[in-house]
Order: structure tokens, then sequence, then C-alpha cells
């Protein structure tokens, strides 16, 4: 059975605190990790990862994959409040001609001030 | 704001009813992909279709439904709701379908409709 598992599942930290947040997988025919944030809304997509080893960058977040030991992580660093937010990691498969996604059960994180 | 567009907003209903949840995707984006979201299950994936056609099935029970109509906008059918169908349903919608091994696509969700079965 395909599945995704994130840690930790809940993490605090001071404003200014650096934070990894991790994920895991196990999937037949993997096609890419996806990462989203999703505060008291819809998802909002971070990443979309395919190749090992290539950082993607986007001002304090950044994130790599590992599909040898299959995990990726998620880093951010110089945190804010505006940070706090529940981080979903989702890897998109095939199958049958078309594509699905499998998401974990999130990383709940918190800034505080 | 994604253009993902979903109707209604909230949603509160009585056990065994059947409600109709839509979705309009982005402006171009020919596929669309249902999930159910709720505290206990996270986020599941539910079911895809692409122009029109069904291509892709996740945890979806029996009880739902969906389609995708010529106009690309889709509903999700949920009948003889039970307490447990409460959740937040989110719809998302993407460019393609992705060809494995030459492209993939990233998907943008709309805002959601909370249903609420009393």
């Amino acid at each position: 059975e395909d599945k995704v598992v994130q840690s930790p599942l809940s993490l605090v930290v001071h404003e200014g605190d650096t934070v990894t947040l991790n994920c895991s997988y196990e999937v037949t025919n993997f096609r890419s990790l996806l990462w989203y944030k999703q505060e008291k809304k819809a998802p909002t997509f971070l990443f979309m990862l395919t190749s090992s080893g290539i950082e993607k960058k986007s001002g304090r977040l950044s994130s790599i994959l590992d599909k040898k030991e299959l995990f990726s992580i998620l880093n951010i660093t110089a945190t804010q409040t505006g940070d706090s937010a529940v981080y979903l990691c989702a890897v998109m498969y095939s199958g049958g001609g078309a594509d699905g996604l499998t998401f974990g059960k999130g990383t709940h994180l918190i800034i505080q001030p | 704001d994604s253009g993902v567009t979903q109707t209604p907003k909230h949603l509160i209903t009585a056990t065994g009813q059947r409600v109709t949840l839509r979705c309009s995707p982005r402006s171009g984006d020919l596929s669309v992909y249902w999930y159910q979201q709720s505290l206990d299950q996270g986020l599941q994936f539910l079911i895809q279709y692409y122009n029109g056609e069904e291509r892709a099935k996740g945890n979806i029970l029996e009880r739902f439904s969906a389609q995708q109509f010529p106009d690309l906008h889709s509903e999700l059918n949920l009948s003889s709701l039970e307490l447990g169908d409460s959740a937040l349903y989110f719809c998302a919608s993407s460019v393609g379908i992705g060809v494995p091994g030459l492209t993939i696509y990233e998907q943008y969700f709309g805002p959601g409709t909370r249903l609420t079965v009393t």
C-alpha cells in the first residue's frame, strides 16, 4: 500500500528559528513529490520535486528530494509568525495512464513570537 | 486566489440525504481532482477527471459519484449521507493529465466546501 509519512506531527518554535520538516514515502511508479502550505483554507502549492539532489528555493523556504532514500525535507529559515500552518507533503504516482496523489497527514508548525 | 471556484461554501444536511458539490476549474485547465479532508483521515484523494472522462480513482465510496461536464466544470454527488461524511471537500485543477515520464502538472486547489451532516 502506498504511503507518505511526515514528521514531526507538530512543532512549536520561536520566531527566527530554523525548522526542518520531513517526509518519507513508499509508492510504486513515483513521479514527483509536492509540498503544500495549508492555513485555515485550501492548500497552497510550494514546491514540486522530481529530481534527486536538486534543491528548490523560494525566499526562506527550500526543499530537496532524495529518491534513493525515499524522503524529502522542507527547510524554513528565519521563521516568522506567518509561517504558522500545516505543511503537507504529497507524492504523485502514475498508474493506468493517469496520476494519483497520496498525502501525508501533515506537520503542524506553530511559530511563537 | 487559485482561480478554482467551489460552491457552496458551507452545507449542512441531515443523515440519509443527498448533496451535490460543484467545482469550476481554472480557465484552460482540463483536469479536475476531488479530495476529502477530515480531522482523522487527513487529505484523501477521491477521483480525477480529464476532459470529461474519469481517469483515476482513489478512496471514493460507492455512495459518492462525480462527473465532468463539457464546459469542464465538475460535480461531486454524495448520497445516503452519514455522520462520518462530514468533512471539507476540495476540488483542484491542473492543465493536463500528465504523460508518465514526460510531463507533470501541478494542481491548484479551490477554497473547499465544508459539509456537515447532522
